[in-house]
């Protein structure tokens, strides 16, 4: 079965810190992987996603970037964070037959930047 | 995406069906309907799709109308577990389709 793992759950970081969240997929080959952010008391935004290795496409200009290395690796960086950085980070990951595209999140990050 | 249109909130009464609404007046003929709820703290999870047919599965019903307009989510028996976000999308469902999440509707389950 496939499994999504996202880490670490909670994180406290100040603000010009360098911040780096790894996502991985486990039981699945060639997926479409994302990374959605949740700040306090809004909806989903998508920041990236990605369709295969090195491939990365951003939804949004903003202080972070994020990197595909392998087939069933997502990481999303920030070189300095900022206050605004603040959220809910989900990876999500997608695939299969035509018509169930559905998606998988994994169990999210806060990220609390002080 | 097609856009979709949702309540905000709704209440139901523990044990009771509850019935989302959901409005995708411009959806296309190869667009899919999806739900996902969100559960506090949690990742959104998906709940059904369909396309044209009604669909069931252990979670919820999906009611779509003949003319596609619209659809309605359906737990049948509502428990306090189901209060979270639900968002209703509207997608081509391929590969390359991306999910843009709405706002959704706030779902009380009432004791």
């Amino acid at each position: 079965s496939q499994t999504i793992h996202q880490w670490p759950a909670t994180l406290v970081q100040p603000v010009g810190s360098p911040l780096s969240l790894e996502c991985t997929v486990e039981g699945t080959s060639n997926p479409n992987l994302y990374w959605y952010r949740q700040a306090a008391g809004r909806g989903l935004q998508l920041l990236f996603y990605s369709v295969g290795i090195g491939q990365i496409s951003s939804e949004v200009p903003q202080n972070l970037s994020a990197s595909r290395p392998q087939d069933r690796q997502f990481i999303l960086s920030s070189k300095k964070l900022l206050l605004s950085d603040s959220g809910f980070y989900l990876c999500a990951w997608s695939g299969g037959a035509r018509g169930n595209y559905g998606y998988t999140f994994g169990s999210g990050t806060r990220l609390t930047v002080v | 995406d097609a856009k979709t249109t949702q309540p905000p909130s709704m209440d139901c009464a523990e044990g009771r069906a509850a019935n989302l609404p959901c409005n995708h007046s411009t959806i296309s003929g190869n667009e899919y309907v999806y739900w996902y709820r969100q559960i506090h703290s949690q990742g959104p999870q998906y709940i059904i799709h369909g396309l044209k047919n009604n669909e069931t599965n252990e979670m919820a019903s999906l009611i779509i109308t003949e003319d596609r307009k619209s659809s309605t989510l359906i737990l049948p028996h509502a428990t306090l577990r189901d209060t979270a976000v639900y968002y209703c999308i509207v997608r081509v469902g391929n590969r390359d389709d991306k999910i843009i999440f709405g706002k959704g509707t706030r779902l009380h389950i009432l004791p």
